[in-house]
């Protein structure tokens, strides 16, 4: 079984200062690592993904994240907010075998940035 | 340009009233599944199919349907709709193939749908 918690519905931050939005998962198997990234009225956007090698994670937009497996995290993190990315981020895992490839998500971080 | 198509994009009906939402994908992905987002909940899976003629429960399939006839096309049925559920939904593709379950989803631009 695998499951996804992500920590705070709604973080707030100001224009320019750090972004963490926080992701613990649990999975049998090792796993992939998902962020995706929603814009309002939007489908959800790939953001970045761990799969193997290194642990620290670039993604689009300046966005990145570092798996830790002794701490099951996968912490999402951006040096300095931009008004544009207020959005909606999800967390999601997937086992890297097994014939069910289910993705299971978080239940999401609604990410509002203050001018 | 790669992508998952869904239709309507907004969707207001009564209940008891049949409904299909497509979904179509251009990337001849394996892996299908639909979705419904609803606040505070996340994305909950509804079916998904593992390839033509392959469909199997998610966690809430109560009250829809799936059928995968063809690799691109993915329609989701709700044969008698009832308000609760009135929600967001999103069809979602991904590759099977060696490498692939790395590659995560590709998602349509969702269906919000309105059960009155």
């Amino acid at each position: 079984a695998q499951s996804v918690t992500q920590l705070g519905s709604h973080v707030s931050v100001s224009e320019g200062a750090l972004v963490l939005l926080r992701c613990n998962y649990s999975s049998s198997v090792p796993p992939y690592l998902f962020w995706y990234v929603q814009y309002p009225n939007q489908g959800l956007q790939l953001l970045l993904k761990y799969t193997t090698g290194a642990t620290l994670v670039k993604g689009i937009n300046g966005f990145e994240a570092e798996f830790k497996k002794s701490e099951t995290s996968f912490h999402l993190t951006k040096p300095s907010a931009h008004m544009s990315d207020a959005a909606e981020y999800f967390c999601a895992v997937r086992p890297d075998s097994g014939g069910y490839q289910k993705v299971t998500f978080g239940t999401g971080t609604k990410l509002q940035v203050i001018p | 340009e790669a992508q998952v198509t869904q239709n309507p994009r907004y969707l207001i009906t009564v209940t008891g009233k049949k409904l299909t939402v497509t979904c179509s994908q251009n990337m001849n992905h394996e892996y299908m599944s639909w979705y419904r987002q609803d606040p505070g909940l996340g994305l909950r899976q509804i079916y998904y199919s593992m390839n033509v003629e392959v469909t199997d429960k998610g966690d809430v399939p109560e009250g829809y349907k799936v059928s995968r006839k063809e690799k691109r096309n993915f329609p989701l049925i709700l044969e008698s709709p009832s308000p609760n559920q009135t929600s967001l939904y999103f069809c979602a593709s991904s590759p099977t193939t060696a490498g692939g379950l790395s590659y995560g989803y590709t998602f349509g631009s969702g269906t919000r749908l309105t059960v009155v």
